[in-house]
């Protein structure tokens, strides 16, 4: 198996453009979520789907994040418009067995604002 | 408000000797507890864990310790290896399971000296 696949794997934008992560996770997962790293607050969990559903959206940061799983093998992070604070590594995690400890990230996406 | 809190954010240790990584909470709703390990340019994965009816947990070289009065858990690593430098991240849920989010530290780096 692949793992988890995230791209790109590395973004540089300029402030004020729409920004499009994407993830697919381990094929048969049926939970999927989005987490942010940064320094000062680590690792935060911003959005959650099950069987392609959002479950809990309460760490998306503002309205300017947007997240989407159109189906069970694909889902797309959105920021518009960005900006300099946005910077940071996005991961996305896959699981099936229901079990936080299940939870297998992709290697992430380093994006950085201009 | 960081409910899960990592005060060290680093740590070095000699080969052979003992590495020991600390992490508070806040939440009294936390009931699961684990330990990730990062290295550069991969995502996290998953290293041990524990359940609160537990004070401690054993996996080969690597032990977490619980001490839920004080809302404090701890990773030991012994023997600490060269292999073993990375960020460690401790994270929290009220549940094992995925249907209960993940509460993430800010992380440890870990170097190992040989």
């Amino acid at each position: 198996d692949a793992g988890v696949i995230q791209s790109p794997r590395h973004e540089v934008t300029e402030m004020g453009q729409e920004v499009t992560l994407r993830c697919k996770p381990i094929s048969g997962h049926d939970y999927l979520f989005w987490y942010r790293q940064t320094m000062m607050r680590g690792l935060e969990l911003l959005i959650y789907f099950n069987n392609n559903v959002p479950i809990d959206d309460s760490g998306m940061p503002e309205d300017r994040f947007s997240a989407k799983m159109p189906n069970a093998s694909f889902s797309t992070l959105k920021i518009q418009p960005s900006e300099p604070r946005d910077s940071a590594v996005y991961f996305c995690a896959s699981t099936y067995l229901a079990r936080t400890d299940t939870q297998y990230f992709g290697p992430g996406t380093r994006l950085t604002v201009l | 408000d960081q409910q899960v809190k990592q005060n060290s954010p680093s740590l070095s240790v000699q080969e052979g000797r003992i590495s020991i990584l600390n992490c508070d909470y806040t939440n009294s709703m936390f009931d699961y507890f684990l330990w990730y390990k990062k290295y550069p340019a991969e995502g996290p994965t998953f290293l041990i864990s524990i359940s609160s009816i537990k004070d401690k947990n054993e996996d080969g070289r690597f032990t977490v310790f619980l001490n839920k009065s004080a809302k404090h858990l701890s990773l030991h690593i012994v023997p600490s290896q060269p292999g073993d430098s990375a960020v460690y991240f401790c994270a929290a849920s009220a549940s094992r399971s995925s249907g209960d989010k993940l509460t993430f530290g800010t992380g440890t780096r870990l170097a190992v000296r040989p």
